[in-house]
């Protein structure tokens, strides 16, 4: 089974701040992990993807995330943070050997951004 | 080049109603899942449809339902409605099947039940 825990539901930074975002996964296969931003009212765009490759992750619009398997941990980090930043952002996961698409999402952050 | 569409973007039903929800892929994809998003919560996967057949079934009651047509898209249907099907319906396309093929996820239909 897998799963993901997102510590914290919401987090505030200021503008121009480190923006750190929480996620522990748990699978008991290679998984691949993302992150994944919602903005009001919209679907869900992909930030950036860990398949297995790389363990420091770049993604767009500046984020970056770093595989980390001694701990469990897929981090999510910005240098700083912009008034756009501003969205609901879900960690998610998926087995690496499963021919389905199925992804389990974290229950999520609110990320806000104070000028 | 378009996007995941959906429709409705809205839609309001009562308790025991049937409702079908319609999503068409991006050009050239062939993947259809669908998920459910409660106020709140993160999604979470009913359904992917893949060169018409089922290919994964998430842990969701017999009312839910779906298919996929020739041409790719797809409708969800879901059966006798509970006031806690009220979420945001999100389908995500993508090329193929396989959990390292990156999704694109429409902005979704947001169904109440009254």
């Amino acid at each position: 089974a897998q799963s993901v825990t997102q510590l914290g539901s919401h987090v505030s930074v200021s503008e121009g701040a480190l923006v750190l975002l929480r996620c522990n996964y748990s699978s008991s296969v290679p998984p691949y992990l993302f992150w994944y931003v919602q903005y009001p009212n919209q679907g869900l765009q992909l930030l950036l993807k860990y398949t297995s490759a790389a363990t420091l992750v770049k993604g767009i619009n500046g984020f970056e995330a770093e595989f980390k398997k001694s701990e469990t941990s897929f981090h999510l980090t910005k240098p700083s943070a912009h008034m756009s930043d501003a969205a609901e952002y879900f960690c998610a996961v998926s087995d690496q050997y499963s021919s389905a698409s199925k992804i389990i999402f974290g229950s999520g952050t609110r990320l806000s951004i104070r000028p | 080049d378009a996007g995941v569409t959906q429709s409705p973007t809205h839609l309001i039903k009562t308790r025991g109603q049937h409702v079908t929800l319609r999503c068409s892929p991006i050009s050239g994809h062939k993947s259809v899942s669908w998920y459910q998003q409660v106020l709140g919560q993160g999604p979470q996967f009913i359904f992917q449809y893949y060169e018409k057949e089922e290919r994964g079934r998430g842990n969701f009651p017999d009312r839910f339902s779906a298919r996929q047509f020739p041409n790719y898209s797809s409708e969800l249907n879901v059966n006798a409605l509970l006031l806690g099907d009220s979420a945001l319906y999100l389908c995500a396309s993508s090329l193929g099947t396989g959990s390292h093929q990156p999704q694109h996820f429409g902005d979704g239909t947001r169904l109440s039940i009254l």
